[in-house]
């Protein structure tokens, strides 16, 4: 079975940083593009950020760029966000999913960012 | 950056009957590359549409995509109480991704 599992969420203070990671698991990792999505509390669905299967390719929504960082270690199946000087729109449900020329495919569960 | 419009923002329907749910872009979609997600309460969302009309696996047939452009549409031929949710247009033509902001459709 397919899986992803997202992990690091925590109560951050405005200005602080925070690591979140997502481990993958039931599919080979190194052959896809990988996604951070949020999701504010009540609100819709803000894709954040994507990572190439070889780290090659990395993009940012405006709302992150140059605060944010995405990689990934593949001999980890793992993917990673560094999020630097969070603000308090950055207070989120953030989701770890699987994407390339076919939409997003395979998503975790979540792990929330609480920006206060 | 691509903006996705959707409307209606919300739609209530009784069972049986015919859910269309559109999704507009300002720019034309590289491809076709737009998709469409499923999000149920308390659940992460879920692939519904790719390519702006192929199903993804195990998805009903009652879920149809079509459109090309900047004008794309999702309908659902015979609403069930299940299909309860919001449902997200995406598109995926460019380097930066981005969302529309949503239809909750509710049963009646």
């Amino acid at each position: 079975e397919m899986q992803l599992v997202e992990s690091g969420g925590a109560v951050v203070q405005p200005g602080g940083s925070l690591r979140l990671s997502c481990t993958a698991s039931g599919f080979t990792f190194d052959d896809y593009t990988m996604h951070w999505v949020r999701q504010a509390p009540g609100k819709g669905l803000e894709w954040v950020s994507l990572i190439s299967w070889d780290s090659a390719g990395t993009y940012y929504a405006d709302s992150v760029k140059g605060r944010f960082t995405i990689s990934r270690d593949n001999s980890k199946n793992s993917l990673y966000l560094q999020m630097n000087n969070v603000r308090t729109e950055d207070t989120a449900l953030y989701y770890c999913t699987r994407g390339d020329y076919f939409g997003l495919d395979v998503w975790g569960q979540g792990t929330t960012v609480t920006v206060s | 950056e691509i903006v996705l419009t959707q409307s209606p923002g919300t739609l209530s329907l009784s069972p049986g009957e015919r859910a269309t749910l559109s999704c507009r872009a300002s720019q034309s979609v590289s491809s076709n590359f737009l998709a469409w997600y499923q999000q149920k309460p308390g659940q992460a969302p879920r692939l519904l549409i790719h390519d702006a009309s192929l199903r993804a696996t195990g998805i009903p047939d009652r879920f149809s995509g079509s459109g090309s452009g900047t004008d794309f549409t999702l309908t659902i031929s015979r609403l069930e109480p299940e299909d309860l949710a919001v449902y997200y247009c995406q598109q995926y033509g460019s380097s930066v991704w981005t969302f529309g902001q949503g239809t909750k459709v509710e049963i009646k």
